[in-house]
């Protein structure tokens, strides 16, 4: 069946570094949403992704679509110990309507 | 207005037993989804349902089902219960469609002893 893979599934990063996490898919995404989870919480939306290419900011986090809408990106420039959590993308199947979860990267922020 | 609902927060049942879990979706939304959280799988999609009718479902035994109200209101009940069903269910409620923004309840923890 579809899936969406992310890697990598775990970073350890100092306070100030850059994090990035990847998203694929082995098929073509109609859109693809990103969430974010802290510890012992619910996973909260924080973009979505339309257009082949697409690149929006929030902030210090660049979120990218690839152009074949296969793959996608999150980008954290300076993390802070408030970035701590695991990341999800969720790519919107064009094929079958449903939405898949990548399996997550979790992001530990050392101060 | 209100976030998502989800109850009990927390249960801890036997094995075979069997188990309902509860949804309010935000007012308006009309889709709910459900997914099976844990530590080595993610978030594995369950079904979603819209308009009482249930729209998608993932790759999970028939022990799982689940049902919409009218109201949109959403239950799931999981059936002769096993240790591996351990894990946080999760709810998500969205306008129209598993396209739209999902909004995620707190989760119901199950633990299966």
């Amino acid at each position: 069946g579809q899936q969406v893979m992310q890697i990598p599934q775990y970073q350890h990063v100092q306070e100030g570094e850059d994090f990035t996490t990847y998203c694929n898919s082995s098929t073509t995404l109609s859109n693809i949403q990103w969430y974010k989870q802290r510890p012992g919480g619910h996973p909260v939306f924080l973009i979505q992704l339309v257009k082949s290419g697409e690149v929006k900011k929030q902030k210090r986090l660049t979120f990218q679509f690839g152009e074949a809408k296969k793959n996608s990106s999150l980008h954290i420039t300076a993390t802070q110990t408030t970035d701590v959590g695991t990341y999800f993308c969720a790519g919107l199947s064009g094929n079958t309507g449903k939405l898949i979860f990548g399996q997550g990267t979790t992001l530990q922020v050392k101060p | 207005k209100a976030g998502v609902t989800q109850t009990p927060r927390y249960l801890i049942k036997t094995r075979g037993q069997q188990v309902t879990l509860s949804c309010s979706p935000i007012s308006g939304h009309r889709s709910v989804s459900w997914y099976q959280q844990t530590p080595g799988q993610g978030l594995q999609f369950l079904f979603e349902y819209f308009s009482e009718t249930q729209r998608n479902k993932g790759n999970f035994p028939g022990r799982f089902s689940g049902r919409q109200f009218s109201n949109s209101r959403s239950e799931m009940n999981v059936s002769t219960l096993e240790l591996g069903d351990s894990a946080l269910y999760l709810c998500a409620s969205s306008l129209a469609h598993s396209k739209n923004i999902q909004y995620f309840g707190a989760g119901t923890r199950l633990s299966v002893l």
